[in-house]
């Protein structure tokens, strides 16, 4: 059974103050992973799409990395504005396959 | 393009009444879901639908069936409302990239409330 674990549950960071939050994941065989922003209220946005270790991407003050076991997404210089849930979810390698989510980490960033 | 559209975007039900939840793409995508997400669970898979004139039960699919009526639209449907289905509910659609990773796109939700 494909598994992904986000770590923390919730981050509060200090605008400016970089951080990265870590989705670590089980899965047989790793087709895609996906990050995701959710503002409250709203459905999910999608982000990036990496596809092997070793893979980054990179949209504004956001970069997403890639390894056999986790992925991690860099918060750099954060501002209010990135506050919202970032959610994490794997696609397995096998026939057609759906996506796995993990719980979301909550960032808070304050002025 | 108004990408993935639901409705409604509100609704407060009876225990045992009935419902359909409604949902279009306009992004011509062979795929769609439906999700439900409570506090501290996450998103769960309730139905999808891989292609048109096909659906399959997802992690959470008592209590619902779905409808894929067209390539633009599956509609979800409660046919007897049970407090527990209390939930937003969001559906999905997704392209396929070329080493077959299905990149979805969600819609605004839907949020249920049953009494």
């Amino acid at each position: 059974e494909d598994q992904v674990t986000q770590s923390p549950e919730a981050l509060r960071l200090q605008e400016g103050e970089s951080s990265s939050l870590n989705c670590s994941y089980t899965v047989s065989g790793l087709r895609g992973l996906f990050w995701y922003r959710q503002d409250p209220g709203k459905g999910p946005e999608f982000l990036f799409t990496l596809y092997s270790a070793g893979e980054e991407k990179e949209k504004e003050r956001l970069k997403a990395t890639l390894t056999k076991k986790e992925s991690f997404l860099h918060i750099t210089a954060p501002k209010p504005e990135d506050s919202a849930t970032y959610l994490c979810a794997v696609q397995a390698h096998s026939g057609y396959s759906t996506l796995t989510f993990g719980k979301g980490t909550m960032l808070l960033v304050s002025p | 393009n108004a990408g993935v559209t639901q409705t409604p975007k509100f609704q407060v039900l009876k225990t045992g009444q009935s419902m359909t939840l409604q949902c279009a793409q306009d992004m011509n995508h062979n795929s769609m879901y439906w999700y439900r997400q409570d506090p501290g669970m996450g998103l769960r898979l309730i139905y999808y639908s891989a292609s048109e004139g096909t659906t399959d039960k997802g992690e959470v699919p008592n209590g619902y069936n779905v409808s894929r009526l067209n390539k633009r639209e599956f509609s979800l449907r409660l046919e007897s409302a049970a407090p527990s289905q209390t939930s937003v509910y969001f559906c999905a659609s997704s392209e396929q990239g070329v080493a077959g990773q299905e990149t979805q796109y969600f819609g605004p939700g839907t949020r249920l409330l049953v009494l």
